[in-house]
């Protein structure tokens, strides 16, 4: 699975979207971008996940750019509770589990 | 969400003991796994296993016994439990292998070894 650079630490304004910029430039053509977060002392939970398209659900929105060798995890309006730390995971098509790497942690004021 | 349940929430013992943490899924998922999460740190997969009677190892594996007998239920056995495996473990199921299919996390169980 490829290797992932994500900042270690991310500040946001309550309301504001927040950004989440991950970068994984050696990856396969096969391999999905999965997103989690942890909450503090919770398990992680799945956010998105995509393979060519930007894609958004409830929680999120996953722009992957052309080349597929970054993406950025948008939290449109983000408030208290999205302080959390955020995983980026490439994950192959035939790969059973998650690797986790060291993530960003998104700190949200008021 | 309720379907996946650890036991105990919250363990201290001894090292040299025997200690199991146990993890229940209602989803009938044939995936399940374990990880370990050290203070400050990232996940680690210590075991996986694609159905009852099938488990491999992870990144993380010395130390640890698994078993899956049902599908339901995959516990994590410490044999002897040392000052090293002092973490919180998180229990994880999935419908089945492969990128398509959500890891779907526990709530944790909190070991301390003294």
């Amino acid at each position: 699975d490829a290797k992932t650079t994500q900042p270690p630490s991310m500040d946001c304004a309550e309301g504001r979207a927040a950004n989440l910029p991950c970068n994984h430039s050696t990856i396969s053509g096969n391999e999905y971008v999965y997103w989690y977060r942890q909450i503090h002392s919770q398990g992680p939970q799945y956010i998105i996940h995509g393979l060519k398209n930007n894609e958004t659900n409830e929680m999120a929105s996953l722009i992957i750019t052309e080349d597929r060798k970054s993406s950025t995890l948008i939290l449109p309006h983000a408030t208290l509770r999205d302080t959390a730390v955020y995983y980026c995971i490439p994950r192959g098509i035939n790969t059973d589990k998650l690797i986790f790497g060291t993530g960003t942690r998104l700190q949200v004021f008021p | 969400d309720a379907g996946i349940t650890q036991s105990p929430r919250y363990k201290i013992t001894e090292t040299g003991r025997q200690v199991t943490l146990m993890c229940h899924q209602t989803w009938s998922h044939s995936y399940m796994f374990w990880y370990r999460q050290d203070l400050g740190h990232g996940l680690r997969l210590i075991y996986y296993s694609a159905a009852a009677d099938i488990t491999d190892k992870g990144e993380v594996p010395d130390g640890y016994v698994v078993s899956r007998s049902k599908t339901e239920n995959f516990p994590l056995t410490l044999e002897s439990a040392t000052r090293s495996q002092t973490s919180v473990y998180f229990c994880a199921s999935s419908v089945t292998g492969g990128s398509g299919n959500t890891i779907y996390f526990g709530e944790g169980s909190w070991l301390t070894v003294v």
